[in-house]
């Protein structure tokens, strides 16, 4: 069974900071790897995916995959309080069921 | 842009009466999902369609019940709810490929049970 953690619970950063979230997984054999942003009373919507090990890039965001750790993180560069947010990451579980495991999520908060 | 959309954005209702949720995507996907989001955020599926049939049915109490009437849409009946199913629940829809493919949400329907 898929178990994915992430760290840390929470974090408050000032603005123009560089922010890392984290998130480790247990089944090595998983394929797709994601970051979902939650605004506050609003939908998740996905930011970014990486499906190989190495680092993807997407303007101010960075997703790094080290399969081998079982790890895969996400990082903010240049921190907006619009980036205030539930950041859940999840795992697509191997299999044909096409099932992703969410994070339990990390709260981020930039203070202007 | 919205394109998940689902109805009502709020339930609340008493123990053992029964609610419908309801979902409708405009996206063109052939792939629906039910998610529960419980106090603590945590997001966990709880059933997947793929163009009608269901392909992922987590151990969920026998009161929840989907249906598909067609790949657009997918809802959600619960028989005689209890407190433990104050949640909001999300619908998403993807194209088939399940993880490969990103997974679009609706804004969710927040359920009390009082």
């Amino acid at each position: 069974q898929q178990n994915v953690q992430q760290s840390p619970e929470s974090l408050i950063v000032p603005e123009g900071a560089r922010t890392s979230l984290n998130c480790t997984f247990s089944d090595s054999a998983s394929q797709y790897f994601w970051w979902y942003r939650q605004h506050s009373g609003k939908a998740p919507k996905a930011l970014m995916s990486i499906f190989s090990n190495g680092e993807k890039e997407e303007g101010r965001f960075t997703i790094h995959l080290n399969k081998a750790s079982l790890h895969f993180s996400l990082h903010i560069r240049d921190s907006q309080p619009s980036d205030s947010a539930l950041y859940l990451c999840a795992v697509r579980i191997t299999g044909n069921t096409r099932k992703l495991i969410f994070g339990l999520g990390t709260t981020l908060q930039v203070q202007p | 842009e919205t394109a998940v959309f689902q109805t009502p954005n709020y339930h609340v209702t008493q123990v053992g009466n029964e609610v419908s949720f309801n979902c409708k995507q405009t996206l063109g996907h052939d792939t629906m999902y039910w998610y529960k989001q419980d106090s603590k955020k945590l997001l966990k599926i709880m059933f997947s369609y793929n163009n009608k049939q269901l392909i992922v049915n987590e151990t969920v109490p026998r009161r929840f019940s989907p249906q598909s009437s067609d790949k657009a849409h997918l809802n959600l009946r619960i028989k005689s709810v209890e407190p433990e199913d104050s949640a909001v629940y999300l619908c998403a829809s993807s194209r088939m490929g399940g993880g490969a493919n990103e997974q679009y949400f609706g804004p969710g329907t927040r359920l009390t049970v009082l």
